[in-house]
Parts: C-alpha cells; structure tokens; sequence
C-alpha cells in the first residue's frame, strides 16, 4: 500500500518561512492536497492539487509537488499557523494521510 | 453552505459494532460526482481514512479494516451511516465525516469522540 512521510515536528521563528515536506513514490505525479488541524478542531483543507488555495486561506500558504516530495510551505509564519498539517494523496481508489507534523512557531 | 455533523454513541462495549450517522446540508448525494467519506483520529495520533460511499451507490474501503466496516447512503435522508463491527479498545477516536470534491475533502463535520471501554 502507498505511504505518504512527514516529519513529526517542524518549528519556525515568528515571521520566518516554514517547509513541511510530504515524501512518497513519485509523489509528483499525483495530486497532494493539505490539511491544517487545530487542538480540539475539525481538519481545514489549506492546499488542493498541489498548489492550490481554497476561498479564505492566505496567499501565505503555498505548495508544490516533484519527484518523491511534496511540500507545504507557510511565508511570514503566524502564531495562528501553529497547528498539524496533514498531506493526503488518492492511491488503487483509496485515500492515504501522511502522519502528520506539528508545526511550532517559536 | 455545506455542513455536516455526526451523531452516535459515545461509549460502546468491546465486539460491540459501532453505528455512525452523518447528517449533511447544503448538497445532495445523488448528484453526479458527490461523495462522502468517514475519517478518524485516535486520540493524539494521525488521521485514518475509513471509507467512501458516491452519488450512484459505488464504495471504498481502507483495505486493512474492509471485513469490518459497512457504509451506506440514505438519499432522501440526506445522510450516510456508518458501521464498524467488533469494536476493540483501539477503535477509540474521533470520527469524522466529509464531503469529497474531485480527490479533496473540502468540508468537514465536527466529529464525535467514540470511546471503546468495557
């Protein structure tokens, strides 16, 4: 079955950039999408295919996908940012989440 | 505006099964292209699809919990049911319900905590 690998944690200064990667078997050829999760809340779709921006997320959130990596990447870095992030492919007809990272704003 | 919000017991006994609706506005699951998922999340841990149920009836499973889950659509009812069969104390989590547009899940209920516990 496909899997989908991310870091446990990633920390950021505040107003820096934060990189959360998202590895998996050509990657590149399929459609990441990204999930942002706050304690205690439902997950937030913030990127779909690849790179792109639901209404209402910031233009500080971005992606891109190649090769065996996706990755999230959140400019100017908020306390609000802080939160899970989860990517998530479609793979045989079924749904794979990588395991999350925890994204820390120092 | 679509929502979603899911309902069912809080506690089940271990072997118990597990039954889960998912109650939605704002769409219809007999339209072309629409469905619904459940996803979970132990407590503290990642998120694990469950299953997927499409407008015309056609299914999905996670392959490793397939022998035990059954998803089903009630279109006038606007609502999905989910059943999970022999519950074990590691089935405790959040469960979710969504809506699924193109390979995305772009609306999300609440969730409801279920905790397995004898």
């Amino acid at each position: 079955s496909y899997e989908l690998t991310q870091p446990l944690s990633v920390s950021v200064a505040l107003g820096q950039t934060a990189r959360i990667a998202c590895g998996g078997t050509n990657i590149g050829i399929k459609n990441v999408h990204w999930y942002q999760q706050k304690p205690g809340q439902a997950p937030v779709l913030v990127i779909y295919r690849d790179s792109n921006r639901p209404s209402g997320i910031p233009e500080r959130f971005s992606a891109s996908n190649s090769g065996n990596t996706a990755t999230l990447t959140i400019s100017r870095a908020q306390a609000g940012d802080e939160a899970d992030y989860y990517c998530q492919v479609w793979d045989s007809s079924t749904v794979v989440f990588g395991g999350g990272t925890k994204l820390t704003v120092l | 505006q679509i929502t979603l919000k899911e309902s069912g017991p809080t506690l089940v006994r271990p072997t118990q099964t597990l039954t889960l609706t998912c109650t939605f506005s704002g769409f219809s699951l007999s339209t072309s292209g629409v469905a619904v998922g459940w996803i979970r999340q132990p407590p503290g841990k990642a998120l694990e699809w469950l299953a997927l149920i499409y407008w015309d009836g056609d299914t999905r499973y996670c392959p490793s919990l397939k022998s035990r889950l059954t998803i089903t659509k009630d279109t006038s009812k606007n609502q999905v049911v989910l059943t999970v069969t022999n519950m074990d104390p590691v089935d405790t989590a959040t469960y979710y319900c969504a809506h699924r547009d193109g390979e995305k899940f772009d609306y999300w209920g609440q969730g409801t905590l279920v905790t397995v516990s004898s």
